[in-house]
């Protein structure tokens, strides 16, 4: 497999619920991230992974919480969410921060909390 | 604070015309930009970028334009075919930072 997995591609979950999305590249790639999209907002970073230590965490709130075992797998784990935490969430790769080519993107989360 | 601008959420445009889309930035420190297509369903692919040494950037159908003074892109897209039909996102960085910032993005919609 090429490019930039996340799983699931959809999610339902409520308020109480605990759950993680998973990021997977094999692209030899040595920077990951989170992205948040909502509705017509732009695309926000929420965490970055470079040589899997945590180098960015742009104030995220503490119910999403990052794991980069390996630097081919990058986790979001979500716990206690509320109803506007449901967007699409990207997660992305590249070869270093700032790429010349930018980042390869997953197909997103498409997450609903109720 | 948004950092980098789309204006127009939508546009449509007659198949084999040219297609323009534009984005505006606040940060003078923007040094490279990058322009995603995205489709329903699908992540952000890239497209085309340029960086601040250049003003013009052409690769087929697809040309960027970088007005540094006005701190403004623009994506033209010609001939416009019904398969551009998605949505256009602009980015910036500079090189001094260690991240990209994205627009929201513009829904480019081709009649055939």
């Amino acid at each position: 497999e090429t490019g930039v997995t996340q799983t699931p591609r959809h999610l339902v979950m409520g308020m109480t619920n605990k759950k993680s999305l998973k990021c997977e590249q094999h692209l030899g790639h040595n920077a990951m991230y989170w992205y948040k999209q909502s509705a017509k907002k732009p695309l926000e970073l929420m965490f970055v992974y470079n040589f899997k230590e945590q180098t960015e965490n742009n104030s995220v709130p503490s119910r999403f919480s990052p794991e980069c075992p390996n630097s081919s797998h990058l986790f979001l784990h979500l716990h206690t969410l509320q109803p506007e935490d449901s967007a699409l969430y990207l997660c992305a790769s590249s070869q270093a921060r700032t790429d010349s080519y930018g980042y390869t993107f997953g197909s997103g989360t498409r997450l609903t909390v109720v | 604070d948004q950092q980098v601008k789309q204006n127009s959420p939508s546009l449509s445009v007659q198949e084999g015309r040219i297609s323009i889309l534009n984005c505006d930035y606040t940060n003078s420190m923007f040094d490279y930009f990058l322009w995603y297509k995205k489709y329903p369903a699908e992540g952000p692919t890239f497209l085309i970028s340029i960086s601040s040494i250049k003003d013009k950037n052409e690769d087929g159908r697809f040309t960027v334009f970088l007005n540094k003074s006005a701190k403004h892109l623009s994506l033209h897209i010609v001939p416009s075919q019904p398969g551009d039909s998605a949505v256009y996102f602009c980015a910036a960085s500079a090189s001094t930072g260690n991240q990209f910032y994205f627009g929201t993005g513009t829904s480019l919609t081709v009649i055939p």
